[in-house]
Parts: structure tokens; sequence; C-alpha cells
């Protein structure tokens, strides 16, 4: 299986907001509402920020949300902060009882 | 609070074979799936596969089938994942992570394996 397919990497501005594609098939990404998404700071571990295409988990900002149109769910980061740079990962139940990631991007806060 | 703790750090040579581990706690360790997630340095997270204690049930990604085993103790809450020959090309970080409803809730710390002649 592929990965879903994400940008390489994306960037902006503090107080902008960004968002981060993630596209799949019907196989996957538009077959199921299991898309997540995940943060990863350099040298950590990733970090669950939205599950269930748009919900976040207790402690997680509002700035985060997550939404799905077919077969493509985004994330989209509101009021960027300087901690907020990371990579960025999306991740989505199969329909061969799988799990698959995307190949991550990088954004950068300007 | 959940915590999944991974053991340490590894330098392997190629051909050898290797066991590391998760220790769950904090939660019910067999009413929750646990799989295994492999970084080659500098790239993506690629799933291997997972196991569910309570019964074993194991599934593994097409890419790691037959290149790894999975299993888990409840006894003592533990997750593993083995190799019987190890290779360069798995030198690499390696996570453990609780999954539901298709997420991955929690990470362990993970833990770097390098295999090297």
């Amino acid at each position: 299986q592929s990965a879903l397919t994400q940008p390489a990497s994306v960037s902006g501005s503090p107080g902008q907001s960004i968002t981060i594609s993630c596209t799949g098939t019907s196989s996957d990404v538009g077959g199921y509402n299991y898309v997540s998404w995940y943060q990863q700071h350099s040298g950590k571990a990733p970090k669950l920020m939205i599950y269930e295409v748009s919900n976040r988990p207790s402690g997680v900002s509002n700035r985060f949300s997550g939404s799905k149109s077919g077969n493509t769910a985004s994330l989209t980061i509101s009021g960027l902060q300087a901690e907020d740079e990371a990579d960025y990962y999306c991740s989505s139940y199969t329909s061969s009882s799988a799990s698959l990631f995307g190949g991550g991007t990088k954004l950068t806060v300007l | 609070e959940v915590q999944l703790v991974q053991s340490g750090a590894e330098v392997k040579k190629p051909g050898e074979s290797l066991r590391i581990s998760c220790k769950g706690s904090g939660y019910s360790f067999t009413s929750y799936w646990i799989g295994w997630v492999r970084q080659v340095p500098g790239k993506g997270l690629e799933w291997m596969g997972i196991i569910y204690p309570g019964d074993s049930d194991t599934r593994y990604s097409p890419s790691f089938q037959g290149q790894v085993t999975i299993s888990a103790d409840k006894s003592i809450s533990t997750a593993y994942l083995q190799w019987s020959s190890l290779k360069a090309s798995d030198s690499a970080m390696y996570y453990c992570a609780r999954h539901e409803s298709g997420s991955w809730i929690d990470w362990g710390q993970g833990t770097l394996v390098t295999v090297s002649s």
C-alpha cells in the first residue's frame, strides 16, 4: 500500500492559518471516518492532535481542526504560533484492516 | 495516567536477533490494540503491525509480514517486536502506540535500533 499523499512542506507567519492536505483513496480516507493527525517535534514521539476526522483529544488547542471531503482530509492550524513548527502526519484506517500513514509535512513558522 | 515505556537503545550486528519491548500501564492492557511504528531517521512513519493482547490477535502490514514478529505477554502488560536476523536496513526508531478507533492515542518514547557491522 502506498502512503497517503501530503505536501512535503508548508509555511506560514505567526497568527496566520495554514492547511495541510492528506489524499488517499476510497479504500482508506474516503471510505472511513477514521482519519487522524499527529504532530511530531524533532527528536520526540508523535502526538495525537485530531482523531476521527475532526475530534480533538483533551488538552489539544482548539486552534487545530480537521475535516474531510471525499478522499482528501485536511488539518487546519489557525493563529499559528512558533511552537506549532513540527512535522505533521495523517493516518487512516484501511479496507484491509490496516493503518496507513501519510508521508509527512514539515511546517515552518516564518 | 497512561504510559507506554519502551526498552532502551540497541546496537546489533547484521544477522543477530533482537526483541524490544513496550510496557503499558495506567489502562486495561488487554482491552486495547497496541501496535508498532517504524521511523527511519529523517523519514516518515510506517505502520508495521498490531496486536490485541486480550487474545493475541495479530495483524501485519504487508511490508513487514514475515520480517518481524509481534507478540504480547498480558501477565506483565508488555508487547514485543522481534527480529530473527537483523539487516542494516532495520536501523530505525521504533515506536509502540496504543490504538483505538483508528487512531494511535498514546505513544511510547521510542527505541532506537542500530544495525552495523
